[in-house]
């Protein structure tokens, strides 16, 4: 089967810009996971999605980052305006149900100057 | 808010030796414990996973065991080799997923 898909693999912006990033899931997997994984550190939840339902968002800081699911398949994450402390890798993993294995994406590298 | 502790945060074991990974959890209603390695430059991928109606499961070299009542379960790699190098991540879940901050675990020739 069809791994994650995720874009662009690498973005370079300057800080106050906006970037999005996008990702497509296994299909068929109902739950969809964004992190954000900082160099050395474990991946920190940022959104999930049952569907196109939120089902946790509480470590999505909501006045600059942004996310979606439209027809309960693809995803899009945005971050406006960017910090410096947004550089970090942007990984997007589904699984068919929470509780099942999740298949991560190959992330999105993004460095804010 | 629920909570996922793992220790040690570095490991270093002589090749051919076991490791042990430890995590505690806070929400006892958690049921599904999943570990997943991460080599460097790579994504996350899951190695083995355990559920709340389980004590013990193991796969080859790798076993993973369950403590509901201290909310605590652990991952033990016996005959450890060199690839075994990589970060190791904990995670409790029922209806959101909560990771633990990773063991570096170096494979000591």
């Amino acid at each position: 089967e069809a791994g994650v898909a995720q874009s662009p693999r690498y973005k370079i912006i300057e800080k106050r810009q906006s970037v999005a990033f996008w990702c497509n899931p296994i299909s068929g997997h109902a739950t969809l996971y964004w992190y954000q994984q900082i160099l050395g550190q474990g991946p920190k939840l940022l959104i999930q999605f049952q569907n196109n339902g939120v089902v946790d968002d509480s470590q999505l800081p909501k006045d600059r980052f942004s996310a979606e699911r439209l027809k309960g398949v693809d995803s899009t994450l945005k971050i406006q305006p960017a910090k410096l402390e947004d550089s970090a890798v942007y990984l997007c993993a589904s699984s068919l149900q929470v509780t099942y294995e999740q298949y991560f994406g190959p992330g999105t590298r993004l460095t804010v100057t | 808010g629920e909570n996922v502790e793992q220790h040690p945060s570095t490991l270093s074991v002589q090749e051919g030796d076991s490791a042990v990974i430890k995590c505690t959890y806070s929400d006892s209603a958690s049921n599904y414990f999943p570990w997943y390695k991460q080599e460097l430059g790579k994504r996350p991928q899951l190695i083995i996973d355990i559920r709340s109606n389980v004590g013990e499961k193991k796969d080859q070299r790798i076993a993973v065991t369950l403590n509901k009542t201290a909310k605590h379960f652990s991952l033990h790699i016996t005959e450890t080799q060199p690839e075994d190098s990589a970060v190791y991540f904990c995670a409790a879940s029922r209806d959101k997923i909560i990771f633990g901050k990773g063991t570096r675990l170096h494979i000591l020739p």
